[in-house]
């Protein structure tokens, strides 16, 4: 049960666009599209942003896109916005009921 | 409202027991997974416990044989019961709901609480 692979940190002007990729295996993200991604500000609860790899719940905006790649998921946040700085987790189903999640990744918006 | 609220955290030492409790609101707690999940101090989310509608459990190999996740329908509530505690257990410990958009499941969870702190220090 290893975590999946994130960036420490990723940074973009406001307006700009930030991707942040999330690396498994051929046993989590390679072999399911179980993808989900959350957004969690200092203190706070996370909050899912995005579902099986691309779809969004209602409420969270459609400047926050998925996309998934063999064994490597993507979370695409267009045009920063200051409230955007926060922290980034990616999680992965991977069989036999284990949910994997990402180190996280620290977005910061200059 | 749909809401969770985690409570029983606390101060233990090492070797000691801890049980914490999630009361659930605005959903059947037996109607639908949940899950835990912790987080250490500075630290990112770890999956800890999942249990299914139908009463499947599991664990991630960390807590195995420590953890045990319950729900008891009548108080609406999920438990964790936390025996053996290590250090490295030291973590604010959220419960979720497993999120299902009605094509089903998606082992996302959509709903969580604000968490409860379980140090575990000599």
């Amino acid at each position: 049960q290893s975590a999946l692979t994130q960036p420490p940190s990723a940074s973009g002007s406001p307006g700009q666009s930030v991707t942040i990729p999330c690396t498994g295996t051929s046993s989590d993200v390679g072999s399911y599209n179980y993808v989900s991604w959350y957004q969690q500000h200092p203190g706070k609860a996370p909050k899912l942003l995005i579902y099986e790899v691309t779809k969004r719940p209602s409420g969270v905006p459609d400047r926050f896109s998925g996309s998934k790649s063999g064994n490597t998921a993507s979370l695409i946040v267009s045009g920063l916005q200051a409230e955007d700085e926060a922290a980034y987790y990616c999680s992965s189903y991977a069989g036999k009921n284990v949910v994997l999640f990402g180190g996280g990744t620290t977005l910061t918006v200059l | 409202e749909v809401q969770l609220v985690e409570s029983g955290g606390n101060l233990v030492q090492p070797g000691g027991s801890l049980r914490l409790s999630c009361a659930v609101s605005g959903f059947s707690v037996t109607g639908n997974y949940m899950y835990w999940v912790r987080q250490a101090p500075g630290k990112g989310l770890e999956w800890v416990s999942v249990m299914y509608g139908g009463g499947t459990t599991d664990y991630a190999d960390s807590v195995k044989g420590r953890f045990t996740i319950s729900r008891d329908g009548s108080k609406n509530t999920l438990n964790l019961q936390m025996n053996s505690l290590r250090t490295e257990d030291t973590a604010v410990y959220y419960c979720a709901r497993g999120h299902n958009w009605g094509r089903g499941i998606t082992h996302g969870m959509d709903v969580w609480g604000q968490g409860t702190t379980a140090t575990v220090s000599s």
